[in-house]
């Protein structure tokens, strides 16, 4: 079956850091890939996707690329601020469960001033 | 702008009283999606209806029910609530279902059981 492994957090940094959330998967088919990003109080907001291999989704400063070969959709940003803090979910779709969103466990990100 | 509503931000009700979650979309989508999400973990699908056809997660337990009276709104009703169904409930959409095919979440319900 689908999985989504995400590294733990909580994840503390300073403003302007470099931010790395690492994300792999294990899928039977051919996998969508998702970051979703909540902020406290609020639902899940769509950060970024990549539809196949070698795509690189981009939003907010935020980039992933499809790796095919390590399984992998690692999160990065260059340079974070205090208004990033919110909880990462890393996500995948594909045809073996009938295209529904298999989460990882969510990392908590925390920018200080 | 086109989005997913949830009515009320908010709700709190008493032990075993019934209370219905209200989600509504202008995004046109055929699919709509209820999940629970408990502090500190990944939402969880309930169900889902496309367009009226509703298809209900194998795990949900038989207190949770939907209603989809037409293409904009759905409804979660919970006939009797325990302690343990304390959570914020998130309505989702996608236009289809399929590669690629992108949900898109309201803000969510936080529900508080008495």
């Amino acid at each position: 079956g689908n999985s989504v492994t995400q590294m733990e957090g909580p994840v503390t940094l300073s403003e302007e850091a470099f931010l790395t959330i690492n994300c792999t998967y294990t899928a039977t088919g051919y996998p969508s890939l998702f970051w979703y990003v909540q902020y406290p109080g609020e639902g899940l907001q769509l950060l970024l996707k990549a539809t196949k291999a070698d795509d690189k989704g981009s939003n907010k400063g935020f980039e992933a690329t499809y790796r095919k070969e390590t399984t992998s959709f690692h999160l990065e940003k260059g340079s974070v601020q205090v208004s990033d803090s919110a909880v990462y979910f890393c996500a995948l779709s594909d045809d073996s469960n009938d295209y529904k969103l298999s989460f990882g466990a969510g990392t908590t990100v925390t920018v200080r001033a | 702008d086109a989005m997913v509503i949830q009515n009320p931000r908010y709700q709190v009700t008493q032990f075993g009283k019934p209370v219905t979650l209200s989600c509504s979309q202008t995004l046109n989508h055929n699919v709509m999606y209820w999940y629970q999400q408990k502090s500190s973990q990944a939402p969880k699908l309930l169900f889902h209806y496309y367009d009226k056809d509703f298809n209900n997660e194998a795990d949900t337990p038989d207190n949770f029910q939907s209603r989809r009276p037409n293409t904009s709104f759905c409804f979660l009703d919970i006939r009797s609530p325990g302690l343990g169904d304390a959570a914020m409930y998130l309505c989702a959409t996608s236009h289809d279902i399929g590669s690629g095919d992108t949900q898109y979440f309201g803000p969510g319900t936080r529900l508080t059981v008495l």
